[in-house]
């Protein structure tokens, strides 16, 4: 099975850096994505990682350990329009491409 | 861009009615998926195809159905509405090749009665 998990809420400040943790047990994965959701809305993809190590796009960066089963997502330079669920996904080996998602991580970002 | 096109935003049903959820995609993908999210629970996989007529139970299918008929269309069925079947619905495309990601719908808010 694939056990996924990232904190509930976090909050930070506006023009300060942020890191959202996702931690993970499981038995092998194609890679792992980060999506962003605002309420209401759909989840939109924010990036992939398949690698060990950092990917960076802009003020979003997205790092994998696979060793130590954990990925963040890094976000610089916050704004309020920051403010949205993040969701770490994992996915799987198997036909279809199926995505495992976690709980979802609320960050709301504070003037 | 890929558009993702579910019929309603919102919706509320009776229970035991029969509901039909619909999703359209415009990008010839191979898969799609039904979702619901529910506070705390996340995103939990309902059904998914990876082709035409095609069909795979998720992590939680007992009380839904899905057909694909074609393509670009993959509808939810809820066979007799419950209460715990409120919920929001996330339909989402992609893909067959691994590592490419899967883009959603505006989801479907629906209440049952």
């Amino acid at each position: 099975g694939q056990n996924i998990d990232q904190p509930t809420e976090m909050t930070a400040t506006e023009g300060a850096i942020v890191q959202i943790n996702c931690t993970y047990q499981t038995s092998g994965f194609n890679g792992l994505f980060w999506y962003q959701q605002h309420a209401g809305e759909a989840p939109t993809f924010l990036s992939y990682n398949v690698l060990d190590g950092l990917e960076e796009k802009g003020r979003f960066s997205s790092f994998l350990s696979r060793s130590k089963g954990y990925s963040y997502l890094l976000l610089k330079e916050l704004q309020m329009k920051d403010s949205a669920s993040y969701l770490c996904a994992l996915q799987g080996n198997n036909q279809g491409g199926k995505l495992i998602f976690g709980q979802g991580t609320e960050l709301s970002v504070k003037p | 861009d890929v558009k993702v096109t579910q019929s309603s935003r919102y919706l509320v049903k009776r229970t035991g009615e029969k509901v039909f959820l619909e999703c359209v995609q415009d990008m010839d993908h191979e898969n799609m998926f039904w979702y619901r999210q529910d506070p705390g629970l996340g995103l939990r996989l309902i059904y998914f195809s990876y082709d035409v007529k095609m069909k795979e139970k998720g992590d939680i299918p007992e009380g839904y159905s899905v057909s694909r008929e074609k393509k670009e269309r993959f509808s939810l069925i809820l066979e007799s509405a419950s209460t715990n079947q409120t919920s929001m619905y996330l339909c989402a495309s992609g893909v067959a090749t691994g590592g490419q990601p899967q883009h959603f719908g505006d989801g479907t808010r629906l209440s049952i009665l």
